[in-house]
């Protein structure tokens, strides 16, 4: 049982535009959402979170955006760089676990 | 961030044989680590739940006898596949919790185990 989804395993967006990377949940005990951003053979790393009680944050380039009603959050990157090619995780936990659980990830490719 | 490691990146051993894995928090204490495997173009799977002092939480379906996981130190788990086979050889990742209201967890950077 998939508890997160990320339906697109795949996007391509050109240098300098918006980049919008979506994220389906179905468990409403979800309190916190992550984003993480991974690179062949490497660990994932921390990107952006959201606590449930908000619905946008923004940090640089990389903003999150959460609808609770509809379990749906994005990752909005813009502009897009090439550098932001990678496949790229969103995760949720509850307040009483510290379990993340991820999503089935999206690659990123951003071209020339 | 804090900063995790493990040890070895990349392993190869044949089948039948038994293979660590390190997982070291380097500047801060962890009384929590996770293990996680990734299979190609899948996500992340929690295999368990490593505690300190005690016995690991293992997620369903996952074999406790066949991945050992000890939690020697506040900055130490270690996996060890036993008996390794071809089907085992994974991407293992490592992450350790940092206390804090949402528990923010910090991953290595992975073990590419592969078995001949």
């Amino acid at each position: 049982d998939q508890q997160v989804k990320q339906n697109s395993p795949s996007l391509s967006v050109q240098e300098g535009r918006i980049s919008i990377l979506n994220c389906d949940y179905t468990n409403s005990m979800f309190d916190y959402f992550l984003w993480y951003k991974k690179y062949p053979a490497e660990g994932p790393t921390f990107l952006i979170s959201i606590s449930s009680i908000k619905d946008k944050n923004e940090d640089g380039r990389f903003t999150v955006f959460l609808n609770k009603s509809a379990k749906h959050l994005s990752l909005h990157i813009v502009p897009s760089q090439p550098g932001d090619s990678a496949v790229y995780f969103c995760a949720a936990l509850t307040g009483t676990a510290s379990k993340l659980t991820f999503g089935t990830g999206t690659r990123l490719q951003v071209t020339l | 961030g804090a900063v995790v490691s493990q040890h070895p990146s990349w392993v190869i051993c044949k089948s039948g044989t038994s293979v660590k894995i390190e997982c070291r928090s380097l500047d801060f204490q962890a009384t929590t680590m996770f293990w996680y495997r990734q299979f190609p173009k899948q996500s992340l799977m929690l295999m368990a739940t490593s505690n300190e002092g005690s016995k690991a939480t293992y997620e369903q379906g996952v074999e406790k006898d066949k991945f050992l996981i000890n939690h020697a130190s506040l900055t130490l788990s270690t996996l060890t596949v036993t008996s390794a086979h071809p089907e085992d050889s994974s991407f293992y990742i490592c992450s350790a919790r940092v206390a804090g209201p949402y528990n923010e967890q910090f991953f290595g950077p992975g073990t590419r185990l592969t078995v001949l």
